[in-house]
């Protein structure tokens, strides 16, 4: 089983700066998906494929990455971007979250 | 637009059964693999498991595989998961997806006495 692991578990950002979440695999994967969840509500997908954009998420939003490491980037905090996040491995089952990183708004 | 309609969650003893059902609608449902994901109360994300487009291919995470049976009925472009001897681990927000792009709104299921 791939693990994924997170960091930081949580941080807080002021509006304006830029945010890096990391996402690190136990093993190789060919790519990731990054998910918005924001308390009660379903996760949004954000990245898929490791860097395009899903339809409708904001461009200050981007992924990258390769191999065992990955990132979300959001260039420029937003208020509304408080929220946790939580990456996704497809490469071989079983799929595996990462733990999540919570992020809030200073 | 792409909607999934989570039903069937409840209160259930432990021990006991519970299906749960995901409507499809907005898309050929023929066309993608189904997944099913759940949320403990103030945790994060846990896969359960997938299915192929007719059902030929079955995936789950090794620790629900003995409990869990996914399934699906493409006339009737709806998802099922039948969970078995439920314990309070169980306890969670179940969640369908179509291809991890789009989710359902969940369903919550409490196993409790």
């Amino acid at each position: 089983e791939i693990v994924l692991t997170q960091s930081p578990t949580t941080m807080a950002a002021s509006p304006g700066e830029k945010v890096t979440l990391t996402c690190l695999a136990s093993s190789s994967v060919n790519y990731i998906y990054w998910y918005q969840q924001k308390s009660s509500a379903s996760p949004k997908l954000l990245i898929y494929y490791t860097s395009s954009l899903a339809s409708g998420v904001p461009d200050r939003f981007s992924g990258s990455g390769s191999g065992t490491s990955y990132s979300l980037t959001i260039s420029s905090m937003e208020a509304e971007d408080a929220a946790i996040y939580y990456c996704l491995q497809l490469t071989s089952t079983p799929l595996t979250f990462g733990s999540g990183t919570k992020l809030e708004i200073k | 637009e792409v909607k999934l309609v989570e039903s069937g969650g409840g209160l259930v003893q432990p021990g006991r059964s519970l299906k749960l059902s995901c409507a499809a609608s907005g898309f050929n449902f023929n066309d993608y693999w189904m997944g099913w994901v759940r949320q403990a109360p103030g945790k994060g994300l846990e896969w359960i498991g997938e299915i192929n487009k007719d059902s030929s291919t079955i995936n789950y995470t090794p620790s629900l595989k003995d409990k869990f049976t996914i399934s699906r009925d493409n006339a009737q472009n709806t998802l099922y998961l039948q969970m078995s001897k439920l314990g309070s681990e169980d306890t969670a927000i179940y969640y369908c997806a179509r291809d991890y792009s789009s989710w359902g709104q969940g369903v919550m299921v409490t196993v409790s006495s």
